[in-house]
């Protein structure tokens, strides 16, 4: 069965830096998703995306967020000064339109020291 | 604008015991509801859900639920609970707009299951 697949599995970086967390939706899915889950807390969502452009954000997406379907395969999230307080692990999902289900990947867990 | 409350962040059950996951939904339009499952540093994993049609609806590993608009709520129920059910189980809703709406999760509730 296609899958959405996400990497890395674990990203570690510095306060203020930059990164780049990576998704392949399932191939005939016209609708994608990034949600975020801090440890033990809520699954949040953060951004959804369809035709090319963000059709719905989240307070938590200011502006040090972004993303992007660069190549019609891969749909990344952009974290561009990491915070402290970013470190969760992050889904991306997909489904194919209509009133179909999400597929999520199995997570980026991102620790910002 | 759609919530979801789901009662209960722990619930521990023996093996072989009814489980019961109790969760209540706000939404403004009609609800398309949902019911994931999540196993320690794993994904989140469909495991039923309702959109039109019969109200009570079966999913994967023996779980089922049953949408009761009069009572907004979805509870996730299985007859005979298993160890491998063992997990964090979240509820979600979506309210179709027409667009890429999106899902807002319940807080989740853990279950136990204890020989």
């Amino acid at each position: 069965e296609p899958e959405v697949t996400q990497t890395p599995s674990h990203q570690v970086t510095q306060m203020g830096q930059e990164v780049i967390l990576r998704c392949v939706p399932i191939s005939n899915h016209l609708y994608f998703y990034w949600y975020r889950q801090i440890l033990g807390q809520k699954v949040e969502f953060l951004v959804s995306f369809y035709n090319n452009e963000i059709s719905e954000k989240s307070e938590i997406f200011d502006d040090q967020f972004s993303v992007e379907r660069p190549d019609g395969s891969n749909f990344t999230l952009k974290i561009r000064s990491t915070k402290l307080e970013d470190s969760a692990m992050y889904f991306c999902a997909s489904r194919p339109g209509g009133n179909s289900p999400l597929h999520f990947g199995n997570g980026t867990r991102l620790t910002v020291t | 604008a759609q919530s979801v409350t789901q009662l209960g962040s722990h619930v521990s059950v023996s093996e072989g015991a009814l489980v019961l996951l109790r969760c209540n939904y706000s939404s403004s339009v009609p609800p398309y509801l949902f019911w994931y499952v999540q196993y320690p540093n794993q994904g989140l994993q469909l495991l039923l859900k309702y959109t039109t049609g019969a109200t009570l609806v079966k999913g994967i590993n023996g779980f089922e639920a049953e949408f009761k608009k009069s009572e907004t709520s979805f509870h996730l129920t299985k007859p005979s609970a298993h160890m491998s059910d063992a997990a964090e189980y979240f509820c979600a809703v979506r309210g179709y707009t027409g667009t890429a709406s999106k899902l807002t999760f319940g807080t989740g509730t853990r279950l136990q299951v204890t020989l």
